[in-house]
């Protein structure tokens, strides 16, 4: 079964650090494009970031530029959000998606759970 | 950067209605849109890529068109689980994803 699973949220201090982790199973994880995705409470999708399937290539959106990190191990197929100087706005359900075209966008086709993320003092 | 609206923000229909919502792209983005499917506590589902291309295992009550700026996903006829929120996203490049603010479809 094809299927990721995100980890790693939880309640953080503003300015503070977490490390998200998404789990990848039942396909070849080193031949797609990974996003991380979010949903503050009640609003709606935001395309946080991406990676190349060979790590060469990371987008972010502005808001986390300089703050996020995306990662992966292709090796442990897993894919990674280091989040760093964390903000109240940053608040959100985290996703972990796959983008199905292997060498254009056509669509995020496989997506996790999700794992939440408060930050608050 | 490209911005995303759609239209109508919300829409009351009853089962059995022909539904159509509308994103427009604020730059021209050929025809790398997708639309999606969220239901309260669940991830988004892909529907529709590149516009107008069902994806696998949807059925073909839904479907998608235009290119460039606008585009429209149409429900033919609403079904009970069709209720829910459509995002589209723009895709046109792997550089910068935008999604629209999303439409919300309830029951009338």
């Amino acid at each position: 079964e094809v299927q990721l699973v995100e980890s790693g949220g939880g309640l953080v201090q503003p300015g503070g650090s977490l490390r998200l982790s998404c789990a990848a199973s039942g396909f070849t994880f080193s031949s797609y494009w990974m996003s991380w995705v979010r949903q503050a409470p009640g609003k709606g999708l935001e395309w946080v970031a991406n990676i190349k399937q060979d790590g060469s290539e990371k987008y972010y959106v502005d808001s986390v530029k300089g703050r996020f990190t995306i990662s992966r191990d292709n090796a442990k197929n897993s894919l990674y959000l280091q989040m760093n100087s964390l903000r109240a706005e940053d608040t959100a359900v985290y996703y972990c998606a796959r983008d199905q075209g292997i060498a254009a966008p056509y669509g995020m086709d496989v997506w996790g759970q999700g794992t939440t993320v408060t930050v608050s003092s | 950067d490209i911005q995303m609206t759609q239209s109508p923000s919300s829409v009351s229909a009853s089962v059995g209605d022909r539904v159509t919502i509308t994103c427009r792209a604020s730059q021209g983005i050929s025809s790398w849109l997708a639309w999606y499917q969220q239901k309260p506590g669940k991830a988004p589902k892909l529907l529709i890529y590149a516009a107008s291309s069902l994806q696998s295992g949807v059925p073909s009550r839904f479907s998608g068109s235009g290119s460039g700026t606008d585009f429209t996903l149409t429900i033919s006829s609403l079904q009970p689980e069709d209720f829910a929120t459509y995002y589209c996203q723009q895709a046109n490049s792997f550089a910068l994803f935008t999604f629209g603010p999303g439409t919300k479809v309830d029951i009338k």
